[in-house]
Protein backbone atom coordinates (compact mmCIF):
# COMPACT_ATOMS: atom_id res chain seq x y z
CA UNK A 1 0.00 0.00 0.00
CA UNK A 2 2.94 2.03 0.03
CA UNK A 3 2.32 5.32 -2.29
CA UNK A 4 6.30 5.40 -2.97
CA UNK A 5 8.83 3.86 -4.82
CA UNK A 6 12.75 4.03 -3.85
CA UNK A 7 15.94 2.60 -5.25
CA UNK A 8 16.73 -0.48 -3.56
CA UNK A 9 20.30 0.66 -2.58
CA UNK A 10 22.68 2.97 -2.70
CA UNK A 11 26.31 3.83 -1.61
CA UNK A 12 28.09 6.87 -0.48
CA UNK A 13 31.50 7.34 0.76
CA UNK A 14 31.90 8.86 4.11
CA UNK A 15 32.00 13.01 3.96
CA UNK A 16 30.27 13.11 0.63
CA UNK A 17 26.44 13.98 0.29
CA UNK A 18 23.83 11.34 0.27
CA UNK A 19 20.82 12.49 -2.20
CA UNK A 20 18.21 9.57 -1.70
CA UNK A 21 15.41 9.64 -4.35
CA UNK A 22 11.93 9.01 -3.94
CA UNK A 23 9.02 9.05 -6.74
CA UNK A 24 5.63 9.57 -5.40
CA UNK A 25 3.85 10.85 -8.28
CA UNK A 26 0.11 9.64 -7.06
CA UNK A 27 0.69 12.37 -3.91
CA UNK A 28 -2.53 14.41 -2.87
CA UNK A 29 -2.56 17.79 -2.35
CA UNK A 30 -3.33 17.67 1.56
CA UNK A 31 -0.05 14.78 2.11
CA UNK A 32 3.33 15.10 3.40
CA UNK A 33 6.25 13.27 2.55
CA UNK A 34 7.89 11.99 5.59
CA UNK A 35 11.41 10.34 5.97
CA UNK A 36 12.35 7.96 8.48
CA UNK A 37 15.46 5.17 8.71
CA UNK A 38 15.82 2.24 10.81
CA UNK A 39 19.46 1.56 11.71
CA UNK A 40 20.10 -1.97 11.82
CA UNK A 41 18.51 -3.81 15.14
CA UNK A 42 16.81 -0.52 15.74
CA UNK A 43 13.32 0.87 15.68
CA UNK A 44 12.70 3.58 12.95
CA UNK A 45 13.97 7.51 13.54
CA UNK A 46 11.72 10.59 11.90
CA UNK A 47 14.30 12.83 10.01
CA UNK A 48 12.03 15.20 8.69
CA UNK A 49 9.00 15.94 6.71
CA UNK A 50 7.65 18.23 4.41
CA UNK A 51 4.62 19.55 2.07
CA UNK A 52 5.69 21.64 -0.76
CA UNK A 53 8.57 23.74 0.51
CA UNK A 54 11.94 22.57 1.03
CA UNK A 55 13.22 22.05 4.53
CA UNK A 56 15.96 21.69 6.74
CA UNK A 57 16.91 20.63 10.16
CA UNK A 58 19.93 19.27 12.18
CA UNK A 59 19.56 16.01 10.49
CA UNK A 60 19.30 16.62 6.98
CA UNK A 61 17.30 18.48 4.22
CA UNK A 62 14.20 17.57 2.22
CA UNK A 63 13.79 18.74 -1.39
CA UNK A 64 10.30 18.41 -2.55
CA UNK A 65 9.90 19.15 -6.88
CA UNK A 66 7.35 21.72 -7.58
CA UNK A 67 5.05 19.53 -8.88
CA UNK A 68 5.63 17.15 -6.16
CA UNK A 69 5.87 13.84 -7.64
CA UNK A 70 9.64 13.53 -6.47
CA UNK A 71 11.98 14.40 -3.91
CA UNK A 72 15.32 13.95 -2.46
CA UNK A 73 16.65 13.53 0.93
CA UNK A 74 19.81 14.94 1.28
CA UNK A 75 22.69 14.06 4.31
CA UNK A 76 24.99 16.88 3.60
CA UNK A 77 28.11 14.71 4.93
CA UNK A 78 27.47 11.32 5.44
CA UNK A 79 29.02 9.50 8.18
CA UNK A 80 29.51 5.47 8.57
CA UNK A 81 26.75 5.55 11.46
CA UNK A 82 24.41 6.92 8.69
CA UNK A 83 24.50 3.33 7.15
CA UNK A 84 20.60 2.43 7.54
CA UNK A 85 17.62 1.63 5.38
CA UNK A 86 15.90 5.27 4.86
CA UNK A 87 12.03 5.42 4.09
CA UNK A 88 10.24 8.15 1.89
CA UNK A 89 6.52 8.01 3.13
CA UNK A 90 3.41 9.57 2.03
CA UNK A 91 0.79 10.29 4.45
CA UNK A 92 -2.34 12.65 4.92
CA UNK A 93 -3.29 14.63 7.86
CA UNK A 94 -6.17 13.09 9.56
CA UNK A 95 -5.33 10.85 12.87
CA UNK A 96 -6.71 8.35 11.62
CA UNK A 97 -3.97 7.81 8.54
CA UNK A 98 -1.49 5.76 8.66
CA UNK A 99 2.44 5.69 8.66
CA UNK A 100 2.80 3.26 5.64
CA UNK A 101 6.66 1.85 5.30
CA UNK A 102 7.76 0.62 2.16
CA UNK A 103 10.74 -0.95 1.31
CA UNK A 104 12.93 1.84 1.85
CA UNK A 105 16.39 2.33 -0.07
CA UNK A 106 19.16 0.53 2.07
CA UNK A 107 22.28 3.37 2.00
CA UNK A 108 25.53 2.16 2.96
CA UNK A 109 28.12 4.41 3.56
CA UNK A 110 31.76 3.54 2.95
CA UNK A 111 34.99 4.45 4.87
CA UNK B 1 16.44 8.50 30.24
CA UNK B 2 14.29 6.00 27.30
CA UNK B 3 11.42 8.16 25.67
CA UNK B 4 9.87 5.08 24.65
CA UNK B 5 10.71 2.14 26.22
CA UNK B 6 9.55 -1.49 25.74
CA UNK B 7 9.69 -4.48 27.52
CA UNK B 8 11.14 -7.10 27.35
CA UNK B 9 13.84 -6.77 24.75
CA UNK B 10 13.77 -10.51 23.73
CA UNK B 11 11.04 -12.79 24.20
CA UNK B 12 11.03 -16.65 23.03
CA UNK B 13 8.34 -18.73 23.96
CA UNK B 14 6.39 -22.00 22.85
CA UNK B 15 3.16 -22.36 20.95
CA UNK B 16 0.35 -21.73 22.50
CA UNK B 17 1.39 -19.32 25.05
CA UNK B 18 -0.44 -16.56 26.35
CA UNK B 19 2.51 -13.38 26.27
CA UNK B 20 2.13 -9.75 26.72
CA UNK B 21 4.79 -6.70 25.64
CA UNK B 22 4.69 -3.49 27.70
CA UNK B 23 5.26 -0.25 26.41
CA UNK B 24 5.76 3.18 28.31
CA UNK B 25 6.59 6.46 27.31
CA UNK B 26 7.66 9.27 29.26
CA UNK B 27 7.42 11.99 26.01
CA UNK B 28 4.12 13.42 27.19
CA UNK B 29 2.43 12.30 23.69
CA UNK B 30 -1.09 11.50 23.19
CA UNK B 31 -0.80 8.88 20.48
CA UNK B 32 0.85 5.28 20.87
CA UNK B 33 0.99 2.50 18.47
CA UNK B 34 2.26 -0.78 17.61
CA UNK B 35 3.88 -1.76 14.66
CA UNK B 36 5.12 -5.23 13.21
CA UNK B 37 8.59 -5.50 11.63
CA UNK B 38 8.53 -9.57 9.80
CA UNK B 39 11.18 -11.73 8.90
CA UNK B 40 11.27 -9.68 5.42
CA UNK B 41 11.59 -6.58 7.26
CA UNK B 42 8.36 -4.89 6.20
CA UNK B 43 6.98 -2.70 9.18
CA UNK B 44 3.14 -2.74 9.54
CA UNK B 45 0.84 -1.10 12.01
CA UNK B 46 -1.20 -3.01 14.08
CA UNK B 47 -2.97 -0.80 16.80
CA UNK B 48 -2.87 3.29 17.63
CA UNK B 49 -4.60 4.37 20.57
CA UNK B 50 -5.04 8.44 20.88
CA UNK B 51 -5.58 9.35 25.08
CA UNK B 52 -6.44 5.62 25.72
CA UNK B 53 -9.06 4.87 22.79
CA UNK B 54 -8.28 2.97 20.06
CA UNK B 55 -7.80 4.81 16.66
CA UNK B 56 -6.54 2.37 14.40
CA UNK B 57 -7.19 -1.72 14.15
CA UNK B 58 -5.68 -3.18 11.43
CA UNK B 59 -6.51 -6.58 10.22
CA UNK B 60 -4.59 -8.11 12.98
CA UNK B 61 -6.15 -11.44 14.31
CA UNK B 62 -8.26 -11.47 17.70
CA UNK B 63 -5.33 -13.34 19.55
CA UNK B 64 -3.70 -9.34 19.57
CA UNK B 65 -5.13 -7.22 21.97
CA UNK B 66 -3.91 -4.20 23.11
CA UNK B 67 -4.42 -2.41 26.55
CA UNK B 68 -3.97 0.89 27.12
CA UNK B 69 -4.18 1.60 30.75
CA UNK B 70 -3.51 5.41 30.84
CA UNK B 71 -2.04 7.53 27.83
CA UNK B 72 2.01 6.35 29.00
CA UNK B 73 1.11 3.35 28.44
CA UNK B 74 0.13 0.65 25.36
CA UNK B 75 0.80 -3.09 26.41
CA UNK B 76 0.05 -5.78 23.76
CA UNK B 77 -0.96 -9.33 24.75
CA UNK B 78 -0.83 -12.38 22.50
CA UNK B 79 -2.74 -15.16 23.09
CA UNK B 80 -2.30 -18.65 21.81
CA UNK B 81 1.24 -17.60 19.92
CA UNK B 82 1.81 -19.02 16.68
CA UNK B 83 5.02 -19.54 14.93
CA UNK B 84 3.74 -16.94 12.58
CA UNK B 85 3.66 -14.43 15.19
CA UNK B 86 7.47 -14.36 15.49
CA UNK B 87 8.78 -11.30 14.54
CA UNK B 88 10.24 -8.08 16.23
CA UNK B 89 7.43 -5.68 17.47
CA UNK B 90 7.85 -2.09 17.68
CA UNK B 91 5.48 0.49 19.80
CA UNK B 92 5.93 3.85 19.29
CA UNK B 93 4.36 7.39 20.26
CA UNK B 94 3.83 10.55 18.75
CA UNK B 95 2.88 14.16 19.56
CA UNK B 96 -1.15 15.45 19.00
CA UNK B 97 -3.33 13.15 17.00
CA UNK B 98 -1.62 11.10 14.36
CA UNK B 99 2.19 12.53 14.51
CA UNK B 100 1.48 14.88 11.61
CA UNK B 101 3.76 17.66 13.03
CA UNK B 102 6.00 16.13 14.82
CA UNK B 103 6.67 12.29 13.62
CA UNK B 104 6.65 9.11 15.52
CA UNK B 105 9.12 8.42 17.90
CA UNK B 106 9.74 4.41 18.05
CA UNK B 107 10.97 2.34 20.75
CA UNK B 108 13.79 0.01 20.24
CA UNK B 109 11.47 -3.24 19.40
CA UNK B 110 10.67 -6.66 20.78
CA UNK B 111 11.92 -9.51 19.38
CA UNK B 112 9.60 -12.36 19.54
CA UNK B 113 10.37 -15.71 18.38
CA UNK B 114 7.58 -18.69 18.82
CA UNK B 115 8.95 -22.26 19.02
Amino acid sequence: DAKTTQPPSMDCAEGRAANLPCNHSTISGNEYVYWYRQIHSQGPQYIIHGLKNNETNEMASLIITEDRKSSTLILPHATLRDTAVYYCIVRGLLHTDKLIFGTGTRLQVFP
Amino acid sequence: DTAVSQTPKYLVTQMGNDKSIKCEQNLGHDTMYWYKQDSKKFLKIMFSYNNKELIINETVPNRFSPKSPDKAHLNLHINSLELGDSAVYFCASSRGQGGVRYGYTFGSGTRLTVV
